[in-house]
């Protein structure tokens, strides 16, 4: 079975600083890498994902991650904060099953405040 | 494109009673997700469907817990007899069967008294 662990639940930068979300996965097969963002109150917006094409993968709102399969980590960054980043993201893991992949497995999640 | 919808967005109801959700997909998406997610976790799988067939139901789903899509296109999440650990979010999301993203709706969130 495929897991997920995100390292820090809580991360506060400075607005204009480098955003570093940690993400770790367990699989036994290949996998398809996901990060979501959730603004309070409300569903699950897709920032970017992973499917065995390039391992640096570009997403919205200037976000990027990168899959190293030697390391089984698919880190979130963006090099500049913005206050409008702050919101909880989620690391999320699929894996193929008879073919096509389906159910999600999400990290805990990790808060980012945005200090100005 | 008007994205996945989710009916109610908020559910607050007595211990013991039955409460139905509901969740609209993206049109063309025949794959349809039910997730929860209680505070200061991330969702948790609970069932899909492929068209109108169930696939797959977590070991989360209770026998107090039933999902339906009756015709392929919206589904239902009926809870009953709900206790307070059924107080969470609960999540839809949709997806083409071979691409493997999801797009998720803005939730329901149950709270149980």
């Amino acid at each position: 079975a495929q897991s997920v662990t995100q390292l820090g639940s809580h991360v506060s930068v400075s607005e204009g600083a480098l955003v570093l979300l940690r993400c770790n996965y367990s699989s036994s097969v290949p996998p398809y890498l996901f990060w979501y963002v959730q603004y309070p109150n409300q569903g699950l917006q897709l920032l970017l994902k992973y499917t065995s094409a390039a391992t640096l993968v570009k997403g919205i709102n200037g976000f990027e991650a990168e899959f190293k399969k030697s390391e089984t980590s698919f880190h979130l960054t963006k090099p500049s904060a913005h206050m409008s980043d702050a919101a909880e993201y989620f690391c999320a893991v699929s894996v193929s099953s008879g073919g096509s992949n389906y159910k999600l497995t999400f990290g805990k999640g990790t808060l980012l405040t945005v200090n100005p | 494109d008007t994205g996945v919808s989710q009916d109610p967005r908020h559910k607050i109801t007595k211990r013991g009673q039955n409460v139905t959700f509901r969740c609209d997909p993206i049109s063309e998406h025949n794959r349809l997700y039910w997730y929860r997610q209680t505070l200061g976790q991330g969702p948790e799988f609970l069932t899909y469907f492929q068209n109108e067939a169930q696939l797959e139901k977590s070991r989360l789903l209770s026998d107090r817990f039933s999902a339906e899509r009756p015709k392929g296109s919206f589904s239902t999440l009926e809870i009953q007899r709900t206790e307070q650990g059924d107080s969470a979010m609960y999540l839809c999301a949709s997806s083409l069967a071979q691409s493997g993203t999801q797009y998720f709706g803005p939730g329901t969130r149950l709270t149980v008294l």
